[in-house]
Order: C-alpha cells, then structure tokens, then sequence
C-alpha cells in the first residue's frame, strides 16, 4: 500500500512563493507520475501538471506554464511543488496523486491535501 | 484546455441507479478511452471509482459502472446508497501528456 503525506498549510501573501511537499511510502515504484491537483473552496478539481519521478521530465497546464515548478528527491521519496507569483485565486488545496504505474492514466493513490491561502 | 461538462448535480432516492455525464471533445474524451471517475467526499482526498472508461478497480462496488459513447463518458450508479452521496469528477487525457477534469456532480440521495 502506498502512502502520499504532504506538508502542511501554508498562508502567503500575493506575489511570494509556496512549496509543498509530497512525500511517498510504502510499496513503490522506481518510476512513476506524480501529478499535482487544487481545488478552490466550493470549487473543482484542476489538473496542474506532473513529474516522472524517476527521469525528472515535467508536463504542465498551459494556465500553469511559467508559474509551477516540480522537483523530486528520489533519495528522500519526496515530490515538491513550488509555485510562485502568487495571487488571491490560488488560494485552495493542493494535492498530489500517483498515476497508477503502467499508463492507463488514473491516479491510484492521493496526498491528504495541502492548504495554501494567499491574503494580504 | 476547457474543463469537461458535467451536471452540476443529480438526485436519486435509495436504491434507485442514477446516471452522470461527462461531455469533452475529439480532443480528449472522444479520442481516448482515458477516462476516470473520482468520488469526493466532504473534506477528503478524491478517490478512484471508474478508469479507462468502463473498468473498476478492486475494492470498488460493483454498483458503479462506466460507459463511453463519442465524446461523452458517463458513470452510473445503481442501488444508490445513503454513502454514494459524495462529489463525482471526471477525468480524461487529453493529448500531449496532459489531463482535464469536469467540473463535477454533486450526487444527493433523497
């Protein structure tokens, strides 16, 4: 069984940066997608982009393009997401998900959600 | 990339089987049979139903049912329950390594 724990809630102030943590453990993969999802309050689900965990290649939404960043620390099982020039609209949850290895796109196991509030 | 179109919600009273749509493009639900369906409950992380447009994972009551036609996917629920009463997102790939969600179905059971 896998486990995603993520780091916990952050408040920021409009035009900083945030980074949040996933950390994966138990039975996994060598190499696998990590993708990351927020949900605005009251709102959907919004797919953000991901990561091969183990060769580092990245795919965004464009509406994210320029603005995420992931990065992961095999060593340390951990997947980070930092996203910067922050705005009152990217106040939300933000979770990562692991695609079940193996391509049939669907993601198997999630993080418990991280809160990030961006207030002056 | 738009979001897909769901319905914003569907009702059913107990043991009744009550049918969600979800509606893209060519682009993404029409050209793949990539679609997941994710339940969402209060407070908690999204969990898997449906992937692959008709297939349950193990684990996953067999009262949940997926189907696709052109662009439209739906899930369908039967011998709805008190506990099935939870947020429906639909998922699909949409070319180029990247993914859509709908914008959800708030299942309420009379």
């Amino acid at each position: 069984q896998v486990q995603l724990v993520q780091s916990g809630a952050e408040v920021k102030k409009p035009g900083a940066s945030v980074k949040v943590s996933c950390k994966a453990s138990g039975n996994t993969f060598a190499t696998y997608a990590m993708h990351w999802v927020r949900q605005a309050p009251g709102q959907g689900l919004e797919w953000m982009g991901w990561i091969n965990v183990g060769n580092g290649n990245t795919k965004f939404s464009q509406k994210f393009q320029g603005r995420v960043t992931l990065r992961s620390d095999t060593s340390a099982s951990t997947v980070y997401m930092d996203l910067s020039r922050l705005k009152s609209e990217d106040t939300a949850v933000y979770y990562c998900a692991r695609e079940r290895p193996g391509g049939s796109n669907w993601f198997d196991f999630w993080g418990q959600g991280t809160l990030v509030i961006v207030s002056s | 990339q738009s979001a897909l179109t769901q319905p914003a919600s569907v009702s059913g009273s107990p043991g009744q089987s009550i049918t969600i749509s979800c509606t893209g493009t060519s682009s993404d639900v029409g050209n793949y049979d990539l679609v997941s369906w994710y339940q969402q409950h209060p407070g908690k992380a999204p969990k898997i139903v449906i992937y692959e447009a008709t297939r349950r994972p193990s684990g996953v009551s067999n009262r949940f049912s997926g189907s696709k036609s052109g662009n439209t996917a739906s899930l369908t629920i039967s011998g709805l329950q008190a506990e099935d009463e939870a947020d429906y997102y639909c998922c699909s790939y949409a070319g180029s390594a990247t993914r859509v969600f709908g914008g959800g179905t708030k299942v309420t059971v009379l």
